[in-house]
């Protein structure tokens, strides 16, 4: 199994606070994202990093911000959490531009 | 706009078969991915087809037509640990992952 873990695993928070979430791994993988899961929505690709400060925008990526300053760290930021970001958000590495994705066990964030 | 459909919940029995379509529309081809999903776990990689035709791994099988747009993951011999969620996506021209909204499969003894 891939070396990757995400924390907190559950955050409640109120409407209007920052908040980040963090996902560090241990596989020296090259590719990282960031998605987020909602019922009757397919996972949804929130920023993704192709290295160390190289970052890109995927498709819902508004309100949320990242930072890679490590290969094995990648965090989110919600700069103010609103209650339309409440959502199991998921990381995920590839060693290569395949698809084939290793994901962490996700992080539950309810926004209140 | 880019689509990936699949059925929203399929019921079947233990021991029986169990065929999971999903039908894509993308801007570009570059692979069909099925992965599994065990409710609050996360996706793991079950198959990956870029050619057309069947690839076999096990009890699981996963077809693709791409002149259809078109895949289907085959369960055999189904087992109660079979109950999840199953995901199609497909990685665009510009190799990024479109997924579906998912199936899940409920197992009945």
């Amino acid at each position: 199994d891939a070396g990757i873990t995400q924390s907190p695993r559950h955050k409640v928070t109120e409407t209007g606070t920052p908040v980040t979430l963090r996902c560090h791994q241990t596989e020296n993988h090259r590719y990282m994202y960031w998605y987020r899961q909602d019922p009757g929505h397919g996972l949804r690709l929130i920023h993704y990093s192709y290295g160390v400060k190289d970052t890109d925008k995927g498709e819902v990526s508004d309100g949320y911000s990242v930072s890679r300053s490590k290969t094995e760290d990648f965090l989110l930021t919600l700069e103010s959490a609103t209650s339309s970001q409440t959502s199991v958000y998921f990381c995920a590495i590839s060693d290569r531009d395949t698809g084939e994705l290793f994901f962490g066990e996700g992080s539950r964030l309810t926004v209140l | 706009g880019q689509n990936i459909d699949q059925p929203t919940e399929m019921t079947a029995t233990e021991g029986a078969i169990v065929q999971i379509n999903c039908t894509y529309q993308t801007s570009g081809f570059n692979g069909l991915f099925w992965y599994q999903q065990h409710a609050g776990e996360a996706p793991t990689f079950l198959s990956y087809n870029v050619l057309d035709g069947l690839e076999e791994k096990g009890r699981f099988s996963s077809f693709l037509s791409r002149s259809k747009g078109y895949s289907y993951l085959l369960l055999k011999e189904l087992q109660m640990k079979d109950s999840a969620s199953y995901l199609c996506a497909v990685m665009d021209s510009n190799y990024q992952l479109i997924w579906g909204a998912g199936t899940k499969l409920i197992i009945k003894p």
